[in-house]
């Protein structure tokens, strides 16, 4: 049972340009969602996250929009910069879920320069 | 330390054979996770520590895979008699967070022991 869905495995977009990362997800007992982005051969690196009560949050570059209704996150990245080029996972937590965080399959990133 | 150390990088193990990685999570980090990350996939829970305390067992696939944190640090994930199905790589991330969370629970990943299994 996927709770957390990412059904696009690869993304490419043109520098300067904005990226949409999308993520859909069955649980509605989630109260935080994460992104989390993974370069080759590391770990994966917390990059911003949202609370269940919010729609939007923002951190520079990177902004994540939270539908509730639909069940649907994304993340939008703008402008896109080579250096963007990863797997970002979605991923989500539950307090009632105890601490277990579920990932998403990840989306790859491509930005062309 | 700076940072989640695990080691070895890279494992190759015969079929059969017993194999331990061990991690080393950021220093005064209460809560330890290992998941599982296999080819093209997202990381998978295995299982979870509060400082010793094993508190979440569900995710390992199976009573070959055995989790440790002895004396609430570092902590050890062996797995017995290894098939080729346990290929994957196996990802150690620790938090401050104990107890109820009051906001995102972040984890610190280390960069991963990659495990084939020949």
């Amino acid at each position: 049972d996927q709770q957390v869905k990412q059904n696009s495995p690869s993304l490419s977009v043109q520098e300067g340009r904005i990226s949409i990362l999308n993520c859909d997800y069955t649980n509605s007992m989630f109260d935080y969602f994460l992104w989390y982005k993974k370069y080759p051969a590391e770990g994966p690196t917390f990059l911003i996250s949202i609370s269940s009560i919010k729609d939007k949050n923002e951190d520079g570059r990177f902004t994540v929009f939270l539908n509730k209704s639909a069940k649907h996150l994304s993340l939008h990245i703008v402008p896109s910069q080579p250096g963007d080029s990863a797997v970002y996972f979605c991923a989500a937590s539950s307090v009632t879920g105890g601490f277990k965080t579920i990932f998403g399959a990840g989306t790859r990133l491509f930005v062309k320069a | 330390g700076a940072g989640v150390s695990q080691s070895p990088r890279y494992k190759v193990a015969k079929r059969g054979q017993d194999v331990a990685l061990r991690c080393d999570p950021i220093s005064g980090h209460v809560s330890l996770f290992w998941y599982q990350q296999a080819l093209g996939q997202g990381p998978e829970f295995l299982t979870y520590f509060q400082n010793e305390a094993q508190l979440d067992k569900s995710g390992l696939p199976s009573d070959r895979f055995f989790a440790e944190r002895p004396e609430g640090s570092v902590s050890t994930l062996k797995i017995q008699r290894t098939q080729q199905e346990d290929s994957a790589v196996y990802l150690c991330a620790s938090s401050p967070t104990q107890g109820l969370f009051t906001g995102a629970n972040v984890l610190t990943f280390g960069a991963g022991s990659r495990l084939t299994v020949l």
